[in-house]
Formats: C-alpha cells, structure tokens, sequence
C-alpha cells in the first residue's frame, strides 16, 4: 500500500530535550516537506526537500532541522525543543513537487512542556 | 505576498443540502489550487485541483472552478452526505517551493 508513515504518533517532552520525528514514503516520490498545523493557521511549511541531499528551509524553519540521506526518509529533529513549538506536525511527499499531489502522513502531536 | 483567504466555519449542514466553501487568494503569476480534505484524526488528502484560469476541478460530487477574474476558487457539492464531514483546505502553489494553505472550514453534516 502507497503510504507516508510517522513516527512517534503523540509525544510529550520537555523543553531542551532533543527529538526526532521520523517519516517514511514508500512511492519513490523526490519532493519531501514537513508542515506545523496550529488552529486558525492551516498548514505552515516548515522544511522541503528536492532530492537526496537537497535540502531547503520553508515559511518557518526555526528551530527545526531536518536531512535527507536515502529518498525515502525525512526526519524532522527538534535540537532543544520550545513550549512554542507544541503543535500537529505532518510530513508530506509528491512525485517531483508541490504542483503534483502531495500524499500525507496521519501526523504527529506534539506537545512541549 | 501570496495568500489564500477562506470562509470561517464552522458549518453545519443537514443532509442533501448544497455546499459551498468560499476561498479567495492573492498571487502574481498563474498559480496552481487546491483543495484538501482532512477527516478526523487523519492526514490531509487531495480532493481536486486547477492549474489554469476557467479550470474546473471535481472529485467524489465536488466542484471548484478556478476564476481569474476574480481570484476564487470556491468549493461546491450539490448534495452532501453525513461522510463528507471533515476540515477542508484551499491551497495556493504559486510557483515552485512555495506552498500557502488556508485557515480550513470544518464542515458536519447531520443525518
């Protein structure tokens, strides 16, 4: 089945402790993003990638880090997470890019104390 | 800069009533739109899409036309099913790596 997997599903931590969010597609897809959903925000778009190794931040990287080492993994990391950054993340993929179909993952909530 | 502007919900509808989700956007240049579906506790899926002026996009009993004239492309369904309740998102890709989403509408339907 044609899917984008994440993981943790639901995470709780503490501030300054770092995390990673994994996320995983297996439809051989080259574009990669990762969003933030915040109430009465929509999606925001945090990091994308083109391509292996190619990189490139969104409308708000701050805070967030992110590789892109095999084609099908995107892992979001959090080096020293902040009450602000408690929110629904997703990870997304699509064929060559966001003009295409994006496929997402079912999400992961966070939540930062 | 480039953004969409979505009608607040929520809304709330009886079944087999006519559905429209207005949406609106600023952007220089042809962009692309969207509209994405989010069902409960689910991921963001594609309902339809236009990629140029007078385009119209369906899926599953819904429309949207993309207006020029007008920077709209709002979102219709003639008849809606207590299984269409979900949060709807316009999307704007007004060019490249570029991605604007709206607020979304949460829509329920009661039988």
């Amino acid at each position: 089945e044609a899917q984008v997997t994440q993981n943790p599903r639901y995470l709780i931590t503490v501030t300054g402790k770092k995390l990673t969010v994994t996320c995983s597609q297996n439809m051989n897809h080259e574009y990669m993003s990762w969003y933030r959903q915040d109430p009465g925000l929509g999606l925001r778009q945090i990091y994308y990638s083109m391509n292996v190794e190619v990189t490139d931040k969104g409308d708000v990287p701050e805070g967030y880090k992110v590789s892109r080492k095999e084609k099908r993994n995107f892992p979001l990391i959090l080096e020293s997470p902040s009450p602000n950054q408690t929110s629904l993340y997703f990870c997304a993929s699509s064929l060559s890019g966001l003009a295409d179909e994006q496929f997402f993952g079912p999400g992961t909530r966070l939540t930062v104390l | 800069g480039d953004s969409v502007t979505q009608m607040e919900g929520p809304v709330t509808l009886s079944e087999e009533a006519f559905l429209t989700i207005n949406c609106t956007y600023t952007a220089t240049g042809y962009p692309s739109l969207f509209w994405y579906v989010q069902y409960p506790g689910e991921g963001l899926q594609l309902l339809l899409k236009a990629t140029k002026a007078d385009d119209k996009g369906s899926n599953k009993g819904f429309e949207a036309t993309y207006r020029k004239e007008t920077t709209s492309f709002h979102l219709e369904k003639g008849s809606v099913q207590v299984s269409d309740s979900a949060v709807y998102f316009c999307a704007l890709n007004p060019r490249g790596n570029d991605m604007r989403f709206g607020a979304g509408t949460r829509l329920t339907v009661k039988p």
